[in-house]
């Protein structure tokens, strides 16, 4: 079936180093976002991405969605301990309809020493 | 606005017994989607209903089940409760679909099955 792999699974860092987690999808994706669970939260959106080769930044977070839309990164430059969290992607299958779906990755869980 | 509420937020069940979780989206939102979270798993797609109807449906046994009523707020059940069924039940509500836009997740319901 339709996956969307995520990796890595677990990522720890020292406040400062940059962080990057990716997706990969089996099959073409129409639309992928991206979601930060906080330990002990709920996901909160943070951004969708719908173009072929798609780069968006918000502030210290680079988001990109490959030229076949098939993969995804999340890249976080000099990280902080408000980073931590479990970053999920979410990828919406290219069918029609109701026949859409979106397909969930594990998640990457990011720990960073202060 | 309000955001998405979800309740009750922990319950204690014993295997056998059945359960009833409530979730309120946000107002105007019309889809309302179902996830179970259980640590290493991600996010475990139940179903999503949109103005009353079911629209997708996850790989879940029929003990789930879920409707959505003529308000938009959305109730799901689980009965004959497994010790696996325990986890964080997230209910996310959206405009029009969760495939195609931003999901607001509520704090979500933590089941314990004894």
């Amino acid at each position: 079936g339709q996956q969307v792999m995520q990796i890595p699974q677990y990522q720890h860092v020292q406040e400062g180093e940059d962080f990057t987690t990716y997706c990969n999808s089996s099959t073409t994706l129409s639309n992928i976002q991206w979601y930060k669970q906080r330990p002990g939260g709920h996901p909160v959106f943070l951004i969708q991405l719908v173009k072929s080769g798609e780069v968006k930044k918000q502030k210290r977070l680079t988001f990109q969605f490959g030229e076949a839309k098939k993969n995804s990164s999340l890249h976080i430059t000099a990280t902080q301990t408000t980073d931590v969290g479990t970053y999920f992607c979410a990828g919406t299958t290219n069918n029609a309809g109701n026949n859409r779906k979106l397909i969930w990755g594990l998640g990457t869980s990011l720990a960073v020493n202060p | 606005k309000a955001g998405v509420t979800q309740t009750p937020r922990y319950l204690i069940k014993t295997r056998g017994q059945q359960v009833t979780l409530s979730c309120s989206p946000i107002s105007g939102h019309r889809s309302v989607s179902w996830y179970q979270q259980t640590p290493g798993q991600g996010l475990q797609f139940l179903f999503e209903y949109f103005s009353e109807t079911q629209r997708n449906k996850g790989n879940f046994p029929g003990r789930f089940s879920g409707r959505q009523f003529s308000n938009s707020r959305s109730e799901m059940n689980v009965s004959t409760l497994e010790l696996g069924d325990s986890a964080l039940y997230l209910c996310a509500s959206s405009l029009v679909g969760q495939s195609t836009g931003e999901l607001f997740f509520g704090e979500g319901s933590r089941l314990t099955v004894l």
